[in-house]
């Protein structure tokens, strides 16, 4: 069974800019969050996604980040303008349903804002 | 308030001794799920064991088992015999049953290398 595929592995980008990167969950799992885990620190929940709807994004930042989730299967974060502290390593995790005692994730994406 | 707290930033242990990694929690809902993740080097978050707030037995898978003391609000990982891929980061994190959504809470981790 195919895991949580996340892309790119890296990305190096300026202050200012925008990032964007992808997940694509496990096939059949309902469940998506995205988790922004800066270095040293356990990760933390940036948004949860149920097929295509949002069930909590109240620790998203949404004056810069974004994300999408169109067709209930892969999804996409995105931050614009970038800044120095969302250097981080942001987390795709999937689980089969809410609730569901297994999240499942990703190898991550690593940030770095110069 | 931290919710969930890991008091061992780091440990050193003995290859094929048993480990104990402390982790206390906060909350105010009657209904909560522990759990344990364990992330090498790769980055990726790998699932360890789940503890239900209402389970009476203390969770194990395998070499795992979840040291639940409810009253004292702790969850404590028991590795019994280690090994020297057991070195990793541990995350013990908490699903709040609540508050409508599901996402984890996670502690900020213990760093577990085992020596031979």
């Amino acid at each position: 069974e195919a895991g949580v595929a996340q892309s790119p592995r890296y990305k190096i980008i300026e202050k200012r800019q925008s990032v964007a990167f992808w997940c694509n969950p496990i096939s059949g799992h309902a469940t998506l969050y995205w988790y922004q885990q800066i270095l040293g620190q356990g990760p933390k929940l940036l948004i949860q996604f149920q097929n295509n709807g949002v069930v909590d994004d109240s620790q998203l930042p949404k004056d810069r980040f974004s994300a999408e989730r169109l067709k209930g299967v892969d999804s996409t974060l995105k931050i614009q303008p970038a800044k120095l502290e969302d250097s981080a390593v942001y987390l795709c995790a999937s689980s089969l349903d809410r609730g569901h005692e297994k999240l499942f994730f990703g190898s991550g994406t690593q940030l770095s804002v110069l | 308030a931290q919710k969930i707290t890991q008091t061992q930033p780091g440990m050193f242990v003995q290859e094929k001794e048993a480990v104990t990694l402390d982790c206390t929690y906060d909350t105010s809902d009657q209904s909560y799920g522990l759990f344990w993740y364990k992330q090498p080097s790769s980055g990726e978050m790998i699932f360890l064991i789940y503890q239900g707030s209402y389970d009476e037995q203390n969770a194990t898978e395998g070499r795992y088992s979840l040291n639940f003391q409810k009253a004292r609000k702790s969850a404590n990982l028991v590795i019994s015999a280690s090994q020297l891929g057991d070195s990793a980061m541990y995350f013990c994190a908490m699903r709040e049953e609540g508050r409508g959504a599901d996402g984890l809470t996670f502690g900020k981790g213990t760093h577990l290398i085992i020596q031979p």
